[in-house]
């Protein structure tokens, strides 16, 4: 149990377009949800923690505006890249934690690949 | 502040062969640590975990011994297969109950 998904696996878009991530708990309920973002050959670094139900907190330096995410359901959360440029090209990561459940207990989704032209 | 660093890879082995990656962080407190993998086309996955010095992580063969005295949580296996090639994450979790993860390393194992 405990799988993570997230659609699409990969995708290239056109400077100034914005790009829409799902991250989808499938059999649990998921009352946190955390994206990452990660650039070749370095960490995995969170950018945001969401609550279902509530405003997602950011990480410092990580603009809101240009990172919205929305955590609408128990098993949904959405980061959409608002006007993405290259610079936005990276492999995006969510996780999702069950209710009680600490940051350890994660579980990973198979991650997002963003390449913008 | 909180970091975690670890061995560059790619880490090529035969099978059977002694695996060891190295892992060393810096904390305040006393963080607990992790070994994740991530498996080609998957998800992170968590390995071992470790939560207070001289613990020792264990699981699927791999292990890790948490020691405070050298900051450092090493992965280890005694004998590798080739189903273990995979990126391996050192992570830990700092005071603010969030993850902070290493680089990776990636393990190839050939027959």
């Amino acid at each position: 149990g405990a799988v993570v998904s997230q659609h699409p696996s990969w995708v290239i878009c056109k400077s100034g377009t914005s790009v829409k991530i799902e991250c989808r708990s499938l059999d649990f309920q998921a009352t946190t949800m955390f994206w990452y973002r990660q650039f070749p050959k370095q960490s995995l670094m969170l950018m945001a923690t969401s609550n279902e139900g509530s405003k997602a907190t950011y990480e410092q330096g990580v603009e809101k505006d240009k990172f919205l995410i929305n955590h609408a359901s128990l098993t949904l959360s959405t980061l959409t890249v608002t006007s993405a440029h290259p610079e936005d090209s990276s492999f995006y990561i969510c996780s999702a934690s069950r209710l009680g459940q600490g940051a350890e207990t994660q579980y990973f989704g198979p991650g997002t690949r963003l390449l913008v032209l | 502040g909180n970091s975690v660093t670890q061995m560059e890879g790619p880490v090529t082995l035969s099978e059977e062969a002694f695996l060891t990656i190295n892992c060393t962080y810096t904390a305040t407190g006393y963080p607990s640590l992790f070994w994740y993998v991530q498996y080609p086309g998957e998800g992170l996955q968590l390995l071992l975990k470790a939560t207070k010095a001289d613990d020792k992580g264990s699981n699927k063969g791999f292990e890790a011994t948490y020691r405070k005295e050298t900051t450092s949580f090493h992965l280890e296996k005694g004998s590798v297969q080739v189903s273990d090639s995979a990126v391996y994450f050192c992570a830990l979790n700092s005071d603010t109950d969030k993850l902070i993860f290493g680089t990776g390393t990636r393990l190839q194992v050939f027959p």
